[in-house]
């Protein structure tokens, strides 16, 4: 069965500074890979997703996410972070064959600051 | 895109009443999904309604206690029944066009039971 494990529960960083979140996962079929973020009192939107080929995935937003089968992580990142990122970050795994039946992990909180 | 529209937005409910979440899009969608967060975790997948079948739940949930409606390929409703205060999440819709295409997500109905 696949699992997600987000290692943080909280990240604040100042306004223009650099940011990463971090996603590890395991399982034992290949996956796809997304992340998701929640704006305030809105439904969740794709960031971006790892289906396969290149393991360096840009985004919505100025983000991407580097796949590493090896260390089993999908982290994802942003060099200069702004105020309107303020969000929860969500990384999801599916099982190959579709993106049926999404595993969430337990999410990370943005906090930019000014 | 589809845009979804989740009904009611916020609910507070008595113990042991019944409350009903509608989920309306607005285009046809094969898949339509339904999701849990509880408060602190991560969204953990009730169920898969799809249009002329029964809908299919994950371990852990039952249609008696939470039965789901599917009437074509716009709408859905899930029912949370006989609630406690345990049920007191946010409940969330999502959809996809096809088996291999990207899910879209409703903004939530959040629920307390008291």
């Amino acid at each position: 069965a696949q699992s997600v494990t987000q290692l943080d529960s909280q990240v604040p960083v100042f306004e223009e500074a650099p940011v990463e979140l971090r996603c590890n996962y395991s399982s034992s079929v290949s996956v796809y890979l997304f992340w998701y973020v929640q704006y305030p009192n809105q439904g969740l939107q794709l960031l971006l997703k790892y289906l396969s080929g290149s393991t360096l995935v840009k985004g919505i937003n100025g983000f991407e996410a580097e796949f590493n089968k090896s260390q089993t992580s999908f982290h994802l990142r942003k060099p200069s972070v702004h105020i309107s990122d303020t969000a929860e970050y969500f990384c999801a795994v599916s099982a190959s064959g579709g993106y049926n039946k999404l595993i969430f992990g337990a999410g990370t909180r943005l906090a930019v600051h000014p | 895109s589809a845009v979804i529209s989740q009904k009611p937005s916020r609910d507070i409910c008595q113990r042991g009443t019944s409350l009903t979440i509608q989920c309306q899009v607005d285009s046809q969608v094969t898949m339509m999904f339904w999701y849990r967060q509880q408060p602190g975790q991560s969204l953990t997948l009730i169920a898969t309604a799809n249009q002329g079948s029964e809908a299919t739940y994950e371990s852990g949930f039952v249609i008696d206690k939470f039965p789901i409606s599917r009437p074509n390929l716009t709408f859905s409703t899930l029912t949370v029944s006989n609630m406690s205060p345990e049920d007191s999440s946010i409940y969330l819709c999502s959809v996809a066009r096809a088996s291999n295409e990207k899910l879209f997500f409703g903004s939530g109905t959040q629920l307390s039971v008291l």
